[in-house]
């Protein structure tokens, strides 16, 4: 059984530019989630989507945001990007809303310049 | 707020041996769930338990093992016979609500290296 994918790995983007990161879950689950996992704040909750509704947002900037398709993959898009976002962006998926027992991919590493 | 301690930054223990990871939990609710998520080198973080805020029985799987204490907030992760395959960064986490979610408040981190 095919794990979480999330692409890109690697990016490297500059000030003010955007990004699009993309998740695709597990077969048959339904709920995906995001977070963000730096040195300095460690693990933050991003938002959490299921059945194509955000369920719950973290505290982060409008400059974040998502969005979840009719087949359960997920994206999630950061706006006019700062030198504070480079971190890993870690997707996780579950079968059902509201478990959380996620299962994690390997990330998407963004270095901003 | 809710918010989770992991007081140990890092602990190295020598192969075979017994070793506590401990986690101290905040929160309002009284329904709520803990978790234990597991961070080996290559990267991919990994379930191990969940357990809600009603049910503080212990819980052994294998040569692991879980203590729930509400009294004190705490809830530590014990691996006995510890092996190399246990070096990892290891998360306590914990999220509020009868329903539950998926919105994890983890704690810092302990990194643990078992040393052959």
């Amino acid at each position: 059984k095919a794990g979480v994918t999330q692409t890109p790995r690697y990016l490297i983007k500059t000030r003010g530019q955007q990004v699009t990161l993309s998740c695709s879950p597990i077969s048959g689950h339904r709920s995906v989630s995001w977070y963000q996992q730096t040195p300095g704040q460690g693990l933050q909750f991003l938002f959490e989507y299921f059945s194509e509704t955000q369920r719950n947002k973290g505290n982060f900037p409008g400059r974040f945001s998502g969005r979840q398709f009719s087949n359960s993959r997920s994206e999630m898009n950061v706006s006019t990007l700062e030198l504070g976002d480079s971190a890993l962006y870690l997707c996780a998926s579950s079968l059902d809303w509201g478990t959380g027992e996620l299962f994690f991919g390997e990330g998407s590493r963004l270095t901003v310049l | 707020a809710q918010k989770v301690t992991q007081a140990q930054t890092e602990i190295s223990v020598v192969e075979k041996e017994d070793v506590t990871l401990d986690c101290v939990y905040e929160t309002r609710d009284t329904t709520y769930y803990l978790f234990w998520y597991k961070q080996p080198p290559s990267g991919e973080l990994v379930f191990l338990i969940r357990r809600n805020s009603f049910d503080e029985q212990n819980e052994i799987s294998g040569r692991y093992s879980w203590n729930f204490q509400k009294s004190t907030s705490s809830f530590n992760f014990t691996i006995t016979a510890s092996q190399v395959v246990d070096s990892a960064v290891y998360f306590c986490a914990l999220s509020e609500g009868s329903r539950g979610n998926e919105k994890l408040t983890f704690g810092t981190g302990t990194r643990l290296t078992i040393i052959p």
